[in-house]
């Protein structure tokens, strides 16, 4: 496995932008997450793709955030009009769901720092 | 969600053992207990989960209390690598999300 990777690493931008990351998870995980991370505080869930269906999302993903999987391989999270407090490490995993009903491990990419200006 | 607490930090020295805590009181019967660590700047990283029994695995070992309302992480030896933020995680099976709380920064000197 050539592990979780996420493009760009980092990205600065004005507020009102829109902004795009990707991420590409471990070949034949069927499960990705989105996380998001602010300084000080453990990853907060914002949603999950099992194949390319969204199954949930947090309250905390507002109308301006939107996250895609086509055809159930990489990924996107879309922000629209940037805010100053959506500055943060978007942070992306994926595992494979076990069948056996044990939990599955989840392994994270090296996260996208976005700083909003 | 299971609440869980957690040091805010601990010290130790390099090739000591560390034994991390972590009271879920709250825990369901049906919760796993997920251990994760996030190096700096990285993305956090699987350590190790249990349900009742104690576990071993390369990384650590983790020792669930009889009750299951606390649990301990154990590096038998601990290294400068092994300085990271430690997150404890009570998490359903077969339910995906991770719910992770402040965890414990853990400083190792050598």
């Amino acid at each position: 496995d050539t592990g979780v990777s996420q493009d760009p690493r980092h990205k600065i931008t004005k507020r009102g932008q829109n902004v795009t990351f990707r991420c590409d998870p471990i070949s034949e995980h069927n499960r990705l997450y989105w996380y998001r991370q602010t300084l000080g505080q453990g990853p907060e869930f914002l949603t999950y793709f099992q194949n390319e269906a969204q199954l949930e999302k947090s309250r905390l993903l507002s109308d301006r955030f939107s996250a895609e999987r086509p055809k159930g391989s990489f990924s996107t999270l879309e922000i629209q009009r940037t805010e100053q407090g959506d500055s943060a490490m978007y942070l992306c995993a994926s595992s494979r769901r076990t069948l056996s009903g044990l939990p599955d491990t989840q392994y994270f990419g090296p996260g996208t720092r976005l700083t909003v200006l | 969600d299971a609440k869980t607490t957690q040091p805010n930090s601990m010290e130790s020295n390099e090739e000591e053992p560390v034994h991390l805590p972590c009271n879920h009181s709250t825990i369901s019967g049906t919760d796993y207990i997920h251990w994760y660590r996030q190096l700096p700047s990285q993305g956090p990283e699987y350590v190790i989960h249990g349900l009742t029994s104690n576990v071993n695995n390369r990384m650590a070992s983790l020792a669930i209390a009889e009750d299951r309302k606390s649990s301990t992480l154990i590096l038998h030896r601990a290294t400068l690598r092994d300085a990271a933020v430690y997150y404890c995680i009570p998490a359903i099976s077969g339910y995906s999300t991770l719910t992770f709380g402040k965890g414990t920064m853990l400083l190792v000197s050598p």
